[in-house]
């Protein structure tokens, strides 16, 4: 099945650092979102994108639909101990045939900040 | 409270045995899904919905089924669970056409 590159794959962190992180498809997607999941927990929403090019902050979040429509980036500013956790991207696969809709996820990264 | 509630949270079953996990919704969606996470993997989908009586296939759909016979239940059911099922699962649910999923607490599901 279609694949998202989400790297990096882990990052350790300072507490106060900026965070980035990305993903990447081989194929176009009509949907980005970005998810965080705590241990024990399902993943939940952070961040939603729905055009090309779209910029969207959540607080210390910021998210970018890339122009191509075949990646998305994730930046956290000021990072903060609660940050720990897995970060997902997702999205929305834009297919020849109608009525699908499937959606895909990355591999995460998991972020870990050291106070 | 908007919540998406899976039943059980743990399982430990046999090759063979059928068992069901229930999946629950009180936010009115149209959409839902079954996703299995897996080390290395991320999440993958299983099944979705996209209302009631409407279902399709995943990326993973082998040797599960899926009903939506009420729009705010989507169980996932296991005919003949394998040990490379065990693994953890998740439902979700979300408007259609929005993506933005809210998911369940997940099922640990073993089996031996």
């Amino acid at each position: 099945g279609q694949q998202l590159n989400q790297s990096p794959q882990s990052m350790f962190i300072q507490e106060g650092e900026d965070v980035s992180m990305n993903c990447t498809s081989s194929s176009i997607f009509n949907t980005w979102l970005w998810y965080k999941q705590d241990p024990g927990e399902g993943p939940v929403l952070l961040i939603a994108l729905y055009k090309a090019g779209e910029l969207t902050s959540n607080g210390r979040l910021t998210a970018q639909f890339g122009i191509t429509r075949k990646d998305s980036f994730l930046n956290i500013s000021a990072s903060i101990p609660s940050d720990v956790g897995i970060y997902f991207c997702a999205g929305q696969p834009r297919v020849a045939t109608s009525g699908t809709y499937k959606y895909i996820f990355g591999t995460g990264t998991r972020l870990k900040v050291l106070a | 409270e908007a919540q998406v509630t899976q039943n059980p949270r743990y399982l430990i079953t046999v090759t063979g045995k059928k068992l069901t996990v229930t999946c629950s919704q009180n936010m009115n969606h149209e959409y839902m899904s079954w996703y299995r996470q897996d080390p290395g993997l991320g999440l993958r989908q299983i099944y979705y919905s996209m209302n009631v009586e409407v279902t399709d296939k995943g990326d993973v759909p082998e040797g599960y089924k899926v009903s939506r016979k009420e729009k705010r239940n989507f169980p996932l059911i296991l005919e003949s669970p394998s040990p490379n099922q065990t693994s953890l699962y998740f439902c979700a649910s979300s408007l259609m056409g929005t993506g933005e999923a809210f998911f369940g607490q997940g099922t640990r599901l073993t089996v031996v």
